[in-house]
């Protein structure tokens, strides 16, 4: 797979239910960053997590990080309907030690909530 | 909270035309970026830019593309001779640092067609 492969590449949930996306990636990284998608609208930054942290949380959302194999996992917890998007992760890789910020998407996961 | 702006939302250009795509970074960001979605498709970085100069390039950001800051706000893409495959989506983005992990924001970018 490329560097930054999302899977499922779509889910489909009842409100409140909780929602895992997977992430997996090739290459070392400085971050890994999820980002969220409205149909037809730009990116929306959600979370970032550093490869030297393996869990971070920001209200809903949990993401973890698991650098030996080279994957990450968001989970949005009681979910609505509003939360009805695309999400992708995208990894800023190393480049001889220095990074200047190019972001490697993946294909994205079409989660779709149900009210 | 403030955004990254682009115009205009939609741009229906002839082929082998120029256009110019524009963008009006965060005020106090200082690393800006222009990444692509062609319909369907990942999210593709194209260039990044700061102090007045290209970071990084990728293959697609070849010899008919060009970014410039022409004054303390604005971030222009410019494709000099269109092709029908420049068909896309151009997502501006913007953070205050490329070193050091930090989040980019995006602007709700510009939809190009080429005919």
């Amino acid at each position: 797979s490329q560097q930054g492969e999302e899977d499922p590449q779509a889910l489909s949930i009842q409100e409140g239910e909780n929602a895992t996306m997977n992430c997996s990636y090739k290459t070392s990284i400085n971050n890994l960053q999820w980002y969220r998608q409205n149909s037809g609208r730009g990116l929306v930054h959600l979370i970032l997590i550093r490869s030297n942290e393996r869990e971070k949380h920001s209200g809903r959302l949990r993401v973890t990080l698991d650098t030996s194999k080279k994957s990450s996992s968001l989970l949005i917890t009681a979910s609505r309907a509003a939360d009805t998007a695309s999400y992708f992760c995208a990894t800023d890789a190393r480049a001889g030690g220095t990074s200047y910020g190019k972001l490697t998407f993946g294909q994205g996961t079409i989660l779709t909530v149900h009210p | 909270e403030p955004e990254v702006t682009q115009t205009p939302s939609h741009q229906v250009t002839q082929m082998g035309q120029e256009v110019i795509l524009r963008c009006v970074p965060i005020s106090n960001h200082l690393y800006f970026y222009w990444y692509r979605q062609i319909l369907g498709q990942k999210v593709e970085f194209l260039v990044s830019f700061y102090n007045n100069e290209i970071s990084e390039k990728s293959e697609i950001f070849d010899d008919q593309f060009s970014v410039e800051r022409p004054d303390g706000s604005n971030f222009t893409l410019k494709i000099r001779s269109t092709k029908l495959e420049d068909s896309a989506m151009y997502f501006c983005a913007s953070s205050e640092w490329a070193l050091g992990n930090q989040p980019q924001h995006f602007g709700d970018g510009t939809r190009l067609s080429i005919l």
